[in-house]
């Protein structure tokens, strides 16, 4: 059963540490996006990798927030120095363009980050 | 740029009700359009996905339209279950390059048995 995986699920962190979360997108697929919800603001992408080169980071606090695809079976978010207003639920999706269905996006579990 | 809106917000229903969940967006100049389900707590799980040439797709009870020139979709829910109570969230994506999505904020809703 192909699906996104990520970790970890809960993060409880305080102010100024360092967070990094994960994703393994489901083999074989070439895009991977990460999206950030609240309830404010609802979902919003961060950033997007196509064949693990980052595409479109723009939704991203350049300052604090990084992403990164060190291999085609892991994508990274890191926040340093976390600040409580990056507390969210952070979700990562892949893609593949190489299929019947590329452009549908399968979705993980999500990342919920509370920064204290 | 791009914005999508679902109304309503949110929707209390009794069981067995036929529903229509709305969504539309500014620019009608999208390559498809995805439907997905998030139950609370959880990820988001992919209903049904409306290439920009399409003007339907139905799975089980569920049937979605696409009116790309009006900028409008909806989403019938037809014989509505408690099981279906949940947040529906609306999302296009802009062109066929990978692109990510924008979503809409959601119709929470609530079925009661």
């Amino acid at each position: 059963d192909a699906r996104v995986t990520q970790t970890p699920r809960h993060k409880v962190t305080e102010m100024g540490q360092e967070v990094t979360m994960r994703c393994q997108p489901i083999l074989g697929h070439n895009t991977v996006f990460w999206y950030r919800q609240t309830m404010m603001q609802g979902l919003e992408l961060l950033a997007y990798f196509r064949n693990r080169a980052p595409l479109d980071d723009s939704g991203m606090p350049k300052d604090r927030f990084s992403a990164e695809m060190p291999d085609a079976t892991l994508a990274t978010l890191k926040i340093q120095p976390s600040e409580p207003r990056d507390s969210a639920v952070y979700f990562c999706a892949s893609g593949s363009e190489r299929t019947p269905s590329y452009n549908e996006q399968f979705f993980g579990p999500g990342t919920r980050l509370t920064v204290l | 740029k791009q914005e999508v809106t679902q109304i309503p917000a949110a929707l209390s229903v009794p069981e067995g009700e036929n529903l229509v969940l709305n969504c539309s967006f500014t620019d009608s100049a999208i390559y498809n359009l995805q439907w997905f389900r998030q139950d609370p707590g959880k990820g988001l799980t992919s209903l049904l996905l409306i290439q920009s040439s399409q003007r339907e797709q139905t799975s089980g009870r569920l049937n979605a339209s696409l009116d790309k020139s009006s900028g409008r979709s909806t989403l019938y829910i037809a014989a509505s279950q408690p099981g279906d109570s949940a947040t529906y969230l609306c999302a296009v994506r802009l062109d066929q390059a990978g692109t990510a999505l924008i979503f809409g904020k959601g119709t929470t809703l609530s079925v009661s048995s």
